[in-house]
């Protein structure tokens, strides 16, 4: 059964760091670009971060920029996501996500459950 | 970026009835474009890519259309489990991967 499965999530004060992790399981790993997608509840989707599958393709949305770090280890077949510097705003679920294609960013057909980070003092 | 906005953002639909669905491209996307379900309390699902194809598994009661700036998801026949919130994807041009803001399907 193909399966992702984040950690990491949890409550953190203004302007700390965090990292997210996700496991992978049932297809090969390093077969395939991989993203993080986070959500607000009860609002919409926001890719936030993608990586191709040796790490040669980064992308990152403008408002994590500099302040994210997206990483892979396809040994451990495991997908990161460095988070430092947290604001308010980033408080959401946030989902790992994998693409269809290795080396382009595409669309993505297997999601995790997610993780919730709660940036809050 | 190229934004992606959607309309409208809620539709009441009756059971058995059609849901058209918009999606609108700031820019070109050529078919670059994907449709995803989002159920309560789920993750997204991925129904449509290259603006017609049905992903596997996906009921032929979905379907999609357009290319350039333009696309529409319907579904045929509203079955109760497709009440749901639905989004557009275009992966034409990244980063940014854009969604657009959702449409919500209601039972009417």
């Amino acid at each position: 059964e193909v399966q992702l499965v984040e950690s990491g999530g949890g409550l953190v004060q203004p302007g700390r760091s965090l990292r997210l992790s996700c496991a992978a399981s049932g297809f090969t790993f390093d077969g395939y670009a991989m993203h993080w997608v986070r959500q607000v509840p009860g609002k919409g989707l926001e890719w936030v971060s993608g990586i191709s599958w040796n790490s040669g393709s980064i992308g990152y949305a403008d408002s994590v920029k500099g302040r994210f770090t997206i990483s892979r280890d396809n040994a451990k077949n495991s997908l990161y996501l460095q988070m430092n510097s947290l604001r308010a705003e980033d408080t959401a679920l946030y989902y790992c996500v994998k693409d269809i294609a290795s080396t382009d960013f595409y669309y993505m057909n297997v999601w995790g459950i997610g993780t919730t980070v709660t940036v809050s003092s | 970026d190229i934004v992606m906005t959607q309309s409208p953002a809620t539709l009441s639909v009756s059971p058995g009835e059609r849901g058209t669905l918009s999606c609108r491209a700031s820019q070109s996307v050529s078919t670059n474009l994907a449709w995803y379900q989002q159920k309560p309390g789920q993750a997204p699902r991925l129904l449509i890519y290259g603006a017609s194809t049905r992903a596997t598994g996906i009921p032929a009661r979905f379907s999609g259309s357009g290319s350039g700036t333009e696309f529409t998801l319907t579904i045929s026949s509203l079955q109760s489990e497709d009440f749901a919130v639905y989004y557009c994807q275009q992966y034409n041009n990244w980063p940014p991967l854009t969604f657009g803001g959702g449409t919500k399907v209601e039972i009417k």
